[in-house]
């Protein structure tokens, strides 16, 4: 079954630590994953894709097919990183694609 | 770029009576655009992937008959609440897919529709 975890709904941490925000995912086909990232009172927006291999706002995030993760990092949290962060694995079938959510992991950043 | 939009924010209606909730693409056209539901300090539940001039494909447990979906442009998706209850109330959320490579669109979600069924 396709499935997207991410074990942790609350990570605090302290401005200028390392941030690793954790995603697991189970899918037989080839995966597509991004990361969303909801800041208070806002709509979700798009951090990264893994395709695209990209570096957001310091934030990465690299697939390893191996260990079924992608997991998002940042050396130095800053206070504004605070947010609720989604993990999208795209699962495709019969000329069609749709998203597994999963269920988010709110960053504190403390002062 | 990528701008999404959802009209109306925030709706209040009596039961009984239907609900039309509009998804707009500002700037891209959007073969496909999905439509979920998020309830408080939850996840995104998908309930729907709507296709331009085609059916919209429905989750397993949503309603077809409840959740009326039509996507009737490229930059243009409804969602119509039919008889709504006081358990339809929720907040709802549409996105549109846009090519950007890869084997999948990327999507770029709206603002949300706060429903309140009284």
């Amino acid at each position: 079954a396709q499935r997207v975890t991410q074990p942790e709904k609350l990570l605090s941490v302290f401005k200028g630590a390392p941030v690793e925000l954790k995603c697991n995912y189970s899918y037989s086909g080839s995966p597509e994953l991004f990361w969303y990232v909801q800041y208070s009172r806002q709509r979700l927006q798009l951090l990264l894709r893994h395709i695209s291999r990209e570096s957001i706002k310091g934030f990465t995030a690299d697939l390893n097919k191996g260990e079924t993760s992608f997991h998002l990092k940042k050396p130095f949290a800053q206070e504004e990183d605070s947010a609720m962060y989604y993990c999208a694995l795209s699962i495709s079938g019969s000329g069609t694609y749709k998203y597994i959510f999963g269920t988010g992991t709110r960053l504190k950043v403390l002062a | 770029g990528a701008v999404v939009s959802q009209h109306p924010s925030r709706v209040i209606c009596k039961s009984g009576t239907s609900v039309k909730i509009e998804c707009r693409s500002l700037d891209f056209q959007a073969t496909t655009m999905f439509w979920y539901r998020q309830f408080p300090k939850q996840s995104l539940m998908l309930m729907a992937t709507s296709n331009e001039g085609s059916k919209a494909t429905y989750e397993q447990g949503v309603e077809k008959d409840k959740f009326l979906i039509n996507h009737a442009s490229l930059t243009l998706s409804t969602l119509t609440v039919t008889s709504a209850h006081p358990e339809d109330s929720s907040f709802y959320i549409c996105s549109a897919g846009r090519k950007e490579g890869g084997r999948s669109d990327t999507q770029y979600f709206g603002p949300g529709t706060r429903l309140t069924v009284l």
